[in-house]
């Protein structure tokens, strides 16, 4: 089955600076690669997906990359802001939604 | 915006007990899912649901668990002899369609004590 491998774990930064995790999948049947952010106490909400057939996609300060050749997508946040900390998963489509560990995303002012 | 909605948001069961988390999916989906966080964890698949029928279940989802859609409306997660390790967030979730492109909403979550 699928297996969904990302990095960092942690990451630390200062407001305004950019932030990536990167994200590396196994079945490379695998199609559609979403990204959740994971408020304390809340459920994992969308902020943006990538389909395969799509090498990047933007939405304000938020991108996400994907080669297919490689396995791997990365998810891109630029200008961070101290409300953009949280956990961030990115996920692939195998027979079902895969998550990855998680980034524990913490940005200072 | 529609939202899929669960409850409780938090349960504490005896181990050996039985449980039923409930989950409202958005009303024109079709396809549902349940997910597990154990606390500071990964979110795991556990089981999806279509047509009143089991599409895929991880090797998480056990004997001990089911799920019944028992009307038009609720979808339920039942464990039937609860574990310590039992414990952890459960997530419903919901999608208008199969197509491995459509995104995955989620519910807050039931949070499960088993004690």
């Amino acid at each position: 089955g699928e297996n969904v491998e990302q990095h960092p774990s942690t990451l630390s930064v200062q407001e305004g600076d950019s932030a990536v995790i990167k994200c590396t999948y196994s079945d490379s049947a695998s199609n559609y690669f979403p990204w959740y952010k994971q408020e304390l106490g809340k459920g994992p909400q969308l902020i943006i997906d990538i389909r395969s057939n799509v090498g990047e996609k933007k939405d304000q300060r938020i991108a996400v990359t994907l080669n297919k050749t490689a396995k791997h997508f990365s998810l891109h946040i630029t200008e961070t802001q101290p409300e953009d900390s949280a956990v961030y998963f990115c996920a692939a489509w195998g027979t079902a939604l895969i998550f990855g560990k998680g980034t524990t995303l913490s940005v200072s002012s | 915006e529609p939202e899929v909605t669960q409850t409780p948001s938090h349960q504490v069961t005896q181990m050996g007990q039985e449980v039923i988390l409930r989950c409202v999916p958005i009303s024109n989906h079709l396809y549902f899912y349940w997910y597990r966080q154990i606390l500071g964890q990964k979110v795991e698949f556990l089981v999806s649901f279509y047509n009143n029928e089991i599409s895929e279940k991880s090797e998480i989802f056990d004997d001990q668990f089911s799920v019944e859609r028992p009307d038009g409306s609720n979808f339920t997660l039942k464990i039937r002899s609860t574990k310590l390790e039992d414990s952890a967030m459960y997530f419903c979730a919901s999608r208008p369609s199969r197509g491995g492109d459509s995104p995955l909403h989620f519910g807050n979550g039931t949070r499960l004590t088993v004690t």
